[in-house]
């Protein structure tokens, strides 16, 4: 597709259920990003990867959130044992370089309700 | 820590007016600065990226100005309308690649 593709677009887990979030960046992107937004506030980081590096992961919450990008295209979030503060939409960005001139795209989201 | 606000939190205008929307941030050393645009239920749209030596950029009815020196941005819509409703949100990088850190935007609503 032409765009940062998430799935799912909606997700209701039970407290204490591990989901796994998916994002498709633009292809050949080198850069991804995941933010987590709250409802009424802006995005708030959680981590970036450059190709299948993890360059930054310092604003995950708590160890009960991991991401990865093993070939460097599609990545996933996981939560384990989901929290109700987890509930959040959850936004992957993508750009073509490192984000420097270039515009970075964001999909349009997967919206966890933990329940 | 790097610190962004928006004012106002919320705007409602009548179609035609020009408005602007303000963006401040704690620390002057940025890398860029850039406004996007959130519909409801939908990802953010980047709308105009400033480099830190550039004072502004313009696209469209829309020109966006920056100020290090002073940590302050400015968002101005021309002619502004209905379709022009959504969230508007500033973030700001501190290096080339790094992480965007986000104000909590302005609500903004023209009203036909």
């Amino acid at each position: 597709g032409a765009g940062v593709s998430q799935s799912p677009r909606y997700k209701v887990a039970k407290r204490g259920q591990d989901v796994a979030l998916r994002c498709d960046p633009i292809s050949g992107h080198v850069s991804l990003f995941w933010y987590q937004q709250a409802l009424g506030q802006g995005p708030e980081f959680l981590t970036y990867f450059q190709n299948e590096a993890q360059l930054d992961k310092s604003g995950l919450p708590s160890d009960r959130f991991f991401a990865e990008r093993p070939e460097g295209s599609v990545s996933t979030l996981k939560i384990q044992r989901t929290q109700q503060e987890d509930s959040a939409v959850y936004l992957c960005a993508s750009s073509s370089t490192l984000f420097d001139r270039n515009t970075i795209y964001f999909g349009e989201g997967s919206w966890l309700t933990v329940v | 820590k790097q610190e962004v606000t928006q004012i106002p939190a919320a705007l409602s205008v009548p179609e035609g007016e020009n408005l602007v929307l303000n963006c401040s941030f704690t620390d002057s050393a940025i890398y860029n600065l850039q406004w996007f645009r959130q519909d409801p239920g939908k990802g953010l749209t980047s709308l105009l990226l400033i480099q830190s030596s550039q004072r502004e950029q313009t696209s469209g009815r829309l020109n966006a100005s920056l100020d290090k020196s002073s940590g302050r941005s400015t968002l101005y819509i021309a002619a502004s309308q209905p379709g022009d409703s959504a969230t508007y949100l500033c973030a700001v990088g501190k290096t080339s690649g790094s992480r965007l850190t986000f104000g909590e935007g302005t609500q903004l609503t023209v009203n036909p």
